[in-house]
């Protein structure tokens, strides 16, 4: 069965340092699609940024890249220049794949973690 | 364009009341989710529709709960009767596929939550 970890409850990062969140992941497919969302103190969830597992390239959006190691299982979330915006839980997602070869729609999510980002 | 709509943002009830919860998906999505989000038990998946149609339940704690879509634009779950472990804040996500089983990029879109606290 596909499992996320997500192993720091929580962290801190000084404002304009880069901070890597660790998320690594368990699954038997060749073809899944890892995700990292953001929830900030309001509740709401924020999609961030995605990558396929047979993406050649890391993926990128604005401040936010993904350190994806496939060898290794992780796929670790990388916010560079920290803002006091930043802080926020985050959450990474994997979404199952089916055996046949094509994708359900579910997404399974880590126990998140928690960043704080000093002025 | 507006997101998933969530109604109520808040519902305070009394163990053994019913709770019902409504969700307004993103219009033209094709799939809909409830999640539910504890301290304890992190973001569960408790259902999901395609096309109206439920395709897994077997996130649905117990017979308590159900979930209905009767059509594109709405969905509501219901919990009768409530118990104070039932206390958690529940999403509605929505997400578009187009019918492409092999598609693993579409995220899902969270609507603001409803914190349900039964007592």
């Amino acid at each position: 069965a596909q499992k996320i970890t997500q192993t720091q409850p929580g962290m801190f990062v000084q404002e304009k340092e880069a901070v890597t969140l660790d998320c690594t992941y368990d699954t038997s497919d060749p073809s899944y699609g890892l995700f990292w969302y953001k929830q900030p103190s309001s509740g709401e969830m924020i999609f961030l940024i995605y990558q396929g597992s047979y993406d050649q390239q890391n993926a990128t959006e604005g401040r936010y890249s993904l350190n994806f190691q496939k060898a290794r299982k992780s796929a670790n979330l990388v916010i560079s220049a920290s803002q006091l915006g930043d802080s926020a839980m985050y959450f990474c997602a994997m979404r199952e794949a089916l055996r046949r070869g094509g994708a359900t729609n579910k997404l399974i999510f880590g126990t998140g973690t928690l960043l704080a980002v000093q002025p | 364009d507006a997101g998933v709509i969530q109604s109520p943002r808040h519902e305070v009830t009394e163990m053994g009341q019913e709770v019902t919860l409504r969700c307004k998906p993103i219009s033209g999505h094709d799939y809909l989710f409830w999640y539910r989000q504890t301290m304890m038990r992190g973001l569960e998946l408790l259902i999901y529709f395609n096309n109206n149609v439920p395709i897994d339940d077997s996130g649905m704690p117990e017979d308590r709960f159900s979930a209905k879509m009767p059509n594109a634009s709405f969905s509501t779950l219901k919990i009768q009767p409530s118990e104070p472990r039932d206390s958690a804040v529940y999403f509605c996500a929505s997400s578009l596929r187009k019918g492409r089983t092999r598609d693993m990029n579409s995220p899902l879109h969270f609507g603001n939550g409803t914190r349900l606290t039964v007592t």
